[in-house]
């Protein structure tokens, strides 16, 4: 069945790279996706990758698809406080199927 | 300002009580949902409507009706809610051609924090 895995915690130094890493099960998505959710609020569009890609950036935002591997990434570079919330991706078959989000931390 | 508005941001309720959760668009969107978000658990797809008619339901429980009386407005009626279903839950519309959002990306709004006594 469709399942997108990631997990639930990442902790960061501010200044540094974040790495969000996710696994999805549908090899048939056209597009797969990071959405992010700030404290108190819904969930937006950060950015998205065609299937037929291996990169996009983005500007501090890198996103990287392994296709053989179902693997999707999400690099932030010289994450600040502001980077904070919780990234979901989500891949796009007939409907979008979310994973549980990975909650960023990032500390001074 | 997301152009997904939902109300009431929070509601705590008994399980014999009946409650109703309200989402409204103002994007022009023909489909909304309805998701449900538990801590460390997938964002679970509940209910879409595509051109105000129901084309997903998810296994959801029957004391969880949804109501699409136009393409602008979602509605989520609750009654003899469980604890285990106290949660955030979040509407979302899209633009979509048939059947399939048309870029793939949903507007959210901000949820409702329902909490079961």
């Amino acid at each position: 069945g469709e399942d997108v895995e990631q997990s639930l915690f990442l902790s960061v130094r501010e200044g540094d790279s974040s790495v969000i890493n996710c696994t999805y099960t549908d090899s048939s998505s056209t597009y797969l996706y990071w959405y992010k959710q700030e404290p108190g609020a819904g969930l937006q569009l950060l950015t998205y990758i065609f299937s037929n890609m291996d990169m996009k950036q983005d500007q501090r935002l890198t996103v990287l698809l392994n296709k053989k591997d179902k693997h999707l990434s999400l690099r932030i570079a010289d994450t600040q406080t502001g980077d904070s919330a919780i990234y979901f991706c989500a891949e796009n078959t007939d409907k979008l199927i979310f994973g549980t989000g990975t909650r960023l931390q990032v500390f001074p | 300002e997301t152009g997904v508005t939902q109300t009431p941001r929070h509601l705590v309720m008994g399980m014999t009580n009946k409650k109703s959760l309200k989402c409204e668009q103002h994007l022009g969107h023909n489909a909304m949902y309805w998701y449900k978000q538990s801590a460390k658990k997938p964002l679970e797809l509940m209910f879409v409507y595509n051109f105000k008619e129901q084309t997903e339901n998810n296994s959801v429980p029957s004391r969880f009706s949804p109501e699409c009386p136009n393409s602008s407005h979602l509605f989520l009626h609750l009654h003899t809610l469980q604890p285990e279903d106290s949660a955030l839950y979040l509407c979302a519309s899209s633009l979509v051609s048939s059947g399939t959002p048309v870029t793939g990306e949903l507007f959210f709004g901000e949820g409702s924090r329902l909490t079961v006594l």
